[in-house]
């Protein structure tokens, strides 16, 4: 079955810090790839996503490249801020063959950024 | 649009006692889905309505577990004979497109099963 391994936290770095958060998954076919992120107290936000192998997806400053040889999607930004503290979730989209496109999550990695 | 809405925010209830999830999705999106998020983990799929029709279930919602979309409109999720191990934060999504891209999420329910 379709999985998604990230790296554990908790993370914590200092502002203005790079940040990589590792992610790879395990899938038949090619899935699409998503990273959502979680703020406090609200709901999942989709962060970045990519749809074939060798795109980029980007969004405030954080950048994922999917990676069909090494099954990876790993989650780089060059200066984190303060506010960039929340949980981190990598995830792939399949088709489930029963009508509906499933989310597969990762665990989720906890960041923390000081200042 | 105020975005997915579900109530409650937080549920305390016994073991043993029925619980009702209630998620409003966006007012276009056609499609629904509910997740479970246990603590640690990621969220796992657990049901998908395209309007008011059920057209999948995991292996996850056992008999205990029912949710209903009347009308298309907004969905309810109901758990009988609550087990501790039910306990998780119940998340909503609703999209308007069939391969999930315009997924949006709720904040969720968190479900306390003491």
């Amino acid at each position: 079955g379709n999985s998604v391994t990230q790296m554990e936290g908790p993370v914590t770095l200092s502002e203005e810090a790079f940040l990589t958060i590792n992610c790879t998954y395990t899938a038949t076919g090619y899935p699409s790839l998503f990273w959502y992120v979680q703020y406090p107290g609200e709901g999942l936000q989709l962060l970045l996503k990519a749809t074939k192998a060798d795109d980029k997806g980007s969004n405030k400053g954080f950048e994922a490249t999917y990676r069909k040889e090494t099954t990876s999607f790993h989650l780089e930004k060059g200066s984190v801020q303060v506010s960039d503290s929340a949980v981190y979730f990598c995830a792939l989209r399949s088709y489930s063959g029963a009508g509906s496109y499933q989310l597969t999550f990762g665990k989720g990695t906890k960041l923390s950024v000081i200042p | 649009d105020t975005g997915v809405s579900q109530n409650p925010r937080h549920k305390i209830t016994k073991r043993g006692q029925n619980v009702t999830f209630r998620c409003d999705p966006i007012s276009e999106h056609n499609r629904l889905y509910w997740y479970r998020q246990t603590l640690g983990q990621g969220p796992e799929f657990l049901t998908y309505f395209q309007n008011e029709a059920q057209l999948e279930k995991s292996r996850l919602l056992s008999d205990r577990f029912s949710a209903e979309r009347p009308k298309g409109s907004f969905s309810t999720l109901e758990i009988q004979r609550t087990e501790q191990g039910d306990s998780a934060m119940y998340l909503c999504a609703s999209s308007w497109d069939r391969e999930g891209y315009g997924y949006t999420f709720g904040s969720g329910t968190r479900l306390t099963v003491v």
